[in-house]
């Protein structure tokens, strides 16, 4: 299994800045996946991160408001700009070496006043 | 487009009692379900997996079943213990595999009263 260690862990921001997530893995996995849980919702995904390449966005999701990078096989970002109360949701990085199973970061609480 | 659902949005039990939690998906044509744990503040733990090929998944208390005709899959827990008390989330992975993640369930808040 990999350990997975997602800084911040919580963070209250204001209306208009941006927010840097980072996802660090204790070991290479070739998929990398970035979820948000808005209030009462289910996970949803937002954006595959591919290394070396642009992320691949989900419908709905773009990468002006959530740039991505992923630099190496083991560390990913994943920005929240311009940020909104709409933005108020905690954000999941996912990793795994197979389709199968994947593993899930602690997760990042993020409030937009 | 898949959906999940999952009944009840909540439960609230005695310690002891065993309960069964249950997950519904649209499209059968699946790779695998997996059953997750979430706690507050937490990520989230992988519970059960099931490949779609298979009919349930044994683990200590924990039992997962899954009818992949019928689009259906049930989480029975037994002897429940206040330790239980957690968010449980259902997952579906497509057959398009991880390229696609996974689509969740909203979750079953589960609470077990000591």
């Amino acid at each position: 299994s990999a350990v997975i260690s997602q800084k911040p862990s919580r963070d209250i921001c204001q209306r208009g800045t941006s927010l840097t997530i980072q996802c660090q893995v204790d070991s290479q996995v070739t998929m990398m996946f970035w979820y948000r849980q808005q209030p009462g919702q289910s996970l949803t995904l937002i954006a595959t991160a591919n290394q070396g390449s642009e992320a691949t966005y989900e419908s709905g999701f773009v990468i002006d408001k959530f740039p991505i990078s992923r630099p190496n096989l083991t560390f990913s970002t994943l920005t929240v700009s311009n940020m909104s109360p709409e933005d108020s949701s905690i954000y999941l990085c996912s990793v795994g070496t197979s389709h199968e199973k994947l593993f899930f970061g602690s997760g990042t609480q993020l409030s937009v006043l | 487009k898949q959906e999940v659902t999952q009944i009840p949005a909540a439960l609230s039990v005695p310690e002891g009692e065993n309960l069964v939690l249950n997950c519904s998906f649209t499209d059968s044509a699946i790779y695998n379900l997996q059953w997750f744990r979430q706690d507050p503040g937490k990520g989230l733990t992988s519970l059960l997996l099931i490949q779609s090929s298979q009919r349930e998944q044994t683990s200590g208390r924990l039992n997962a079943s899954l009818d992949k005709s019928s689009g259906r899959s049930t989480l029975y827990i037994a002897a429940s213990q206040p330790g239980d008390s957690a968010t449980y989330l259902c997952a579906v992975l497509g057959n398009g595999g991880g390229a696609d993640g996974l689509t969740f369930g909203k979750g079953t808040h589960l609470i077990i009263q000591p």
